[in-house]
C-alpha cells in the first residue's frame, strides 16, 4: 500500500523567499515519487520527478526536490519565490507493482505575496 | 505530441440529462486514467484502464456511473442521469505503463449541473 502526506494545506511566501513544499510518503516496494503544479483552471502539470536515480531531482521553473529514504521525505524546494508560483502543488507516490496507479497527496495551495 | 486531449471543456446540463465526456489518450500510451476535481473532496480517481481494460472502478461514486474505453485512442466517461453533486472538474490522465508511471494531464471538462 501507498500513500502521501503534505503537510500544509496553504503556504504563504514573500516574493523572493525559499519556497518549501513538504510531502512525506509510505511504501511497501521503492517508490517513485512525482510533483505536480496546478495552474487555476488547468490540468495537473509534471514538474519533476524521482526514479531511483539521483536523490536530488531538478524540474521546471526552477523547483527541485531531495528524496531522503531515512526521512520517508520528498520536499519540494525554490530557492526565490515569484508570483507565477502562485498555483496548487500535488505530491504523488507510485512503484513497480502498483499497476501503473499514481496515489496523490491532498495537495498545497501556494501564495506568493509582494 | 498533442497532449491528452478532453471535449468538451464545459458542460452545463439541467439534473436528470445524460452527460457523455470524451478523452483521448496521448498516442503510445497504454494507461487511461479518469479523475474528479471539487473543492470539497479534492481529486479522486474514479476508474483506470490498462491496455482498454478497467482495472480498478472502485472509485466511481454510483451505478449512474460508467466508463468506456473502446480502443487504445479514446475513452468516454459517462453520468446518466446527472445530478447537481456531479458539478466538479473531471480530468483524464494517461501513461505508459512500463516505467516510471508518470502520467500526463488532459485540461479538464468543467461540468456544472442546474
Amino acid at each position: 500500500a501507498q500513500s502521501v502526506t503534505q503537510l500544509g494545506s496553504h503556504v504563504s511566501v514573500s516574493e523572493g523567499a525559499l519556497v518549501l513544499l513538504r510531502c512525506n510518503y509510505s511504501s511497501s516496494v521503492p517508490p517513485y515519487l512525482f510533483w505536480y503544479v496546478q495552474y487555476p483552471n488547468q490540468g495537473l502539470q509534471l514538474l519533476l520527478k524521482y526514479t531511483s536515480a539521483a536523490t536530488l531531482v531538478k524540474g521546471i521553473n526552477g523547483f527541485e526536490a531531495e528524496f531522503k529514504k531515512s526521512e520517508t521525505s520528498f520536499h519540494l524546494t525554490k530557492p526565490s519565490a515569484h508570483m507565477s508560483d502562485a498555483a496548487e502543488y500535488f505530491c504523488a507516490v507510485s512503484g513497480a507493482g502498483t499497476a501503473s496507479k499514481l496515489t496523490f497527496g491532498t495537495g498545497t495551495r501556494l501564495q506568493v505575496t509582494l | 505530441d498533442a497532449g491528452v486531449i478532453q471535449s468538451p471543456r464545459h458542460e452545463v446540463t439541467e439534473m436528470g440529462q445524460e452527460v457523455t465526456l470524451r478523452c483521448k489518450p496521448i498516442s503510445g500510451h497504454n494507461s487511461l486514467f479518469w479523475y474528479r476535481q471539487t473543492m470539497m473532496r479534492g481529486l479522486e480517481l474514479l476508474i483506470y484502464f490498462n491496455n482498454n481494460v478497467p482495472i480498478d472502478d472502485s472509485g466511481m461514486p454510483e451505478d449512474r456511473f460508467s466508463a468506456k474505453m473502446p480502443n487504445a485512442s479514446f475513452s468516454t466517461l459517462k453520468i446518466q442521469p446527472s445530478e447537481p453533486r456531479d458539478s466538479a472538474v473531471y480530468f483524464c490522465a494517461s501513461s505508459f505503463r512500463r516505467g516510471t508511471y508518470e502520467q500526463y494531464f488532459g485540461p479538464g471538462t468543467r461540468l456544472t449541473v442546474t
